[in-house]
């Protein structure tokens, strides 16, 4: 399993765009890159999914490079509501392997 | 949530006592989770099962015991052997390529 890492916290303003960006640099070729949202004393939420290049939905927008080593998830103009932890997870569609979530980026908007 | 069931949502034990948590499914995924989340820290996997009469040790199943004798099922039984269980314990069935859906969540108190 790919392991990753995040940034620990981010900061940002209602308004803006947010990245984060995720770093996996021992992604296998069958990984999926996926990313969650999780609210305090809630379970995480999916955001979104990609394989390569770009993905967008209702959402969010999950940029990824050729290399994939590493994937950014995009948040246009946030809002204090998106002030929530941000997990990035690697894996590959095994049938309900192993799920592993890693410390997750706490984002905090402010007004 | 939406599928999922989570129950209690709180729960209090006395020390030395074993307690099950239960985690409910209608949506007939092959797949569940059991994690653990202590406060400000990321998700960490305790068991997992693909299918039933089934089920794999996560990353800290030491203390846990599962059972997977129906697919709707997976509960979770917290021993005396667990040092440690106050904590957010999250059910989560797999819907496929890296993606789960996670239940309410029982937060776990021992008094």
């Amino acid at each position: 399993l790919a392991k990753t890492t995040q940034p620990i916290s981010m900061d940002s303003y209602e308004g803006q765009e947010v990245n984060i960006t995720c770093s996996h640099n021992n992604i296998a070729t069958n990984d999926y890159i996926t990313w969650y949202q999780q609210f305090p004393s809630q379970g995480p939420r999916f955001i979104i999914q990609g394989y390569k290049t770009k993905v967008t939905n209702e959402v969010a927008s999950l940029f990824i490079p050729a290399d994939r080593k590493s994937s950014t998830l995009s948040l246009p103009r946030v809002s204090l509501s998106d002030t929530a932890v941000y997990y990035c997870l690697v894996g590959e569609d095994n049938q309900g392997g192993k799920l592993i979530f890693g410390q997750g980026t706490e984002l905090s908007v402010k007004p | 949530d939406g599928g999922i069931t989570q129950s209690p949502k709180y729960l209090f034990r006395k020390e030395g006592q074993n307690v099950t948590l239960s985690c409910e499914q209608n949506l007939n995924h092959d797949a569940m989770y059991w994690y653990r989340q202590d406060p400000g820290q990321g998700l960490r996997l305790i068991y997992y099962s693909q299918i039933v009469n089934d089920f794999q040790k996560g990353d800290i199943a030491e203390g846990y015991s599962v059972s997977r004798e129906k697919k709707e099922s997976f509960p979770l039984t917290v021993t005396s052997a667990q040092k440690n269980p106050t904590a957010f314990y999250l059910c989560a069935i797999g819907q496929g390529i890296g993606e789960a859906f996670f239940g309410q969540g029982t937060r776990l108190t021992v008094v």
